[in-house]
């Protein structure tokens, strides 16, 4: 079965200062990968998708980038947090080149706070 | 432009009666739509989806059912119980290309014990 894993459960960083996230997936190859952003009171928007290794789409104009150095990790960074970077982080896939398989599974989230 | 909406922020239902959740979309292209289920701190769970060549689709308690003309799609719960307490959040998107998802704003449902 496929499980995914994102880490920290939770980050406390002050502004200015670096970030990064990560998630992985096992159990499953080439999937399609994608980074969340739940900000308080919003709902879930689209960050970043990517298709393979090194393939990285951005959805929005932002202070974060993201990288896929291997086929089942993802990962979501920043230079200098902003205070409009907090938020609750989800990293979700899905099964690549199957048409019946739309469904997105998510990872248990990271809760971002940046003082 | 929100391509996905849920207009009410917050529902209450009393265990064991029907609930309701809506959800409009403005792209007549989007060919798949799915419901999710949140509680705090978690990521989302998928609970149900429908196929635009489709008009309802049923699991269990849940129904999802699509108008197309109206684009307006909507989740019942039946019969709702407290454990439904949650957000669901609907999602549109395209069965071809990245299949990216298109969030509405969520719902938070209160099932009243």
């Amino acid at each position: 079965s496929q499980t995914i894993h994102q880490w920290p459960a939770t980050l406390v960083q002050p502004v200015g200062s670096p970030l990064s996230l990560e998630c992985t997936v096992e159990g499953t190859s080439n999937p399609n990968l994608y980074w969340y952003r739940q900000a308080a009171g919003r709902g879930l928007q689209l960050l970043f998708y990517s298709v393979g290794i090194g393939q990285i789409s951005s959805e929005v104009p932002q202070n974060l980038s993201a990288s896929r150095p291997q086929d089942r990790q993802f990962i979501l960074s920043s230079k200098k947090l902003l205070l409009s970077d907090s938020g609750f982080y989800l990293c979700a896939w899905r099964h690549s080149g199957r048409a019946s398989d739309n469904e997105q599974f998510f990872g248990p989230g990271t809760r971002l706070t940046v003082l | 432009d929100q391509q996905v909406k849920q207009n009410s922020p917050s529902l209450s239902v009393q265990e064991g009666r029907i609930s309701i959740l809506n959800c409009d979309y403005t792209n007549s292209m989007f060919d798949y739509f799915l419901w999710y289920k949140k509680y705090p701190a978690e990521g989302p769970t998928f609970l149900i989806s429908i196929s635009s060549i489709k008009d309802k689709n049923e699991d269990g308690r849940f129904t999802v059912f699509l108008n197309k003309s109206a684009k307006h799609l909507s989740l019942h719960i039946v019969p709702s119980q407290p454990g439904d307490s949650a957000v669901y959040f609907c999602a549109a998107s395209f069965t071809s290309g990245t299949y990216k998802y298109i969030f509405g704003t969520g719902t938070r449902l209160k099932v009243l014990a």
